[in-house]
């Protein structure tokens, strides 16, 4: 498995409330990503990031913001909870899109927003 | 704009039937198609992915361009392969698109 941590694992949180979420990669890849995962809408991209401090929006990034500041960590943070929010999130990692390049996730965080 | 579709939210067979899961896409220029399994509450593990034309656990994929189809398939089911299953599509760009994927149930 490539070498991807996340954390918190599991966190339940407030209406209203700041959540980060940590992902930390081990294998120097270029590319990061933050997905969710949620019933009958399978995972959807919120952010990516394809550098240091390079980052991009995906097709569910409002009521997000992520940070690259270094080449290991891509932070998720979700500004003020909603329950909306409620879900499983994964990153990702991938060292490049060149043919045959292949996206690994890490483990998943399940956020409860109550 | 690149989409992917999978048809069925559940299927069900039984151990020792063929097993079909049905993915298709919509992407102009030329795609990397994949599929991923993830098994009960753990991490998306990458099962296969067209360029490498590669069977894994039994299971096998043919990119078809003129359908725009990358169903996957395996001959005989087993219990052990209960899972979700999902699709994905890489275009030229960095992102990675999935179906809503398939939750498949071999039962004994």
């Amino acid at each position: 498995d490539a070498g991807i941590t996340q954390s918190p694992r599991h966190k339940v949180t407030e209406t209203g409330t700041p959540v980060t979420l940590r992902c930390h990669q081990t294998e120097n890849h270029r590319y990061m990503y933050w997905y969710r995962q949620d019933p009958g809408h399978g995972l959807r991209l919120i952010h990516y990031s394809y550098g240091v401090k390079d980052t991009d929006k995906g097709e569910v990034s409002d009521g997000y913001s992520v940070s690259r500041s270094k080449t290991e960590d891509f932070l998720l943070t979700l500004e003020s909870a909603t329950s909306s929010q409620t879900s499983v999130y994964f990153c990702a990692i991938s060292d490049g899109t060149g043919s045959g390049n292949t996206i690994y996730f890490g483990e998943g965080s399940w956020l409860t927003v109550v | 704009a690149q989409r992917v579709t999978q048809p069925e939210k559940l299927l069900s067979v039984f151990k020792g039937a063929p097993v079909e899961l049905k993915c298709n896409y919509s992407y102009s220029g030329s795609p990397e198609l994949f599929w991923y399994v993830q098994y009960s509450r753990q991490r998306l593990q990458l099962l296969l992915r067209h360029i490498s034309r590669e069977s894994i656990k039994g299971f096998t994929a043919d990119l078809n361009k003129g359908e725009t189809s990358f169903h996957l398939k395996k001959p005989f089911a087993q219990e052990e392969d209960s899972a979700m299953y999902y699709c994905a599509l890489k275009g030229s760009n960095y992102k990675l698109t999935f179906g809503k994927g398939t939750l498949l149930t071999v039962n004994p």
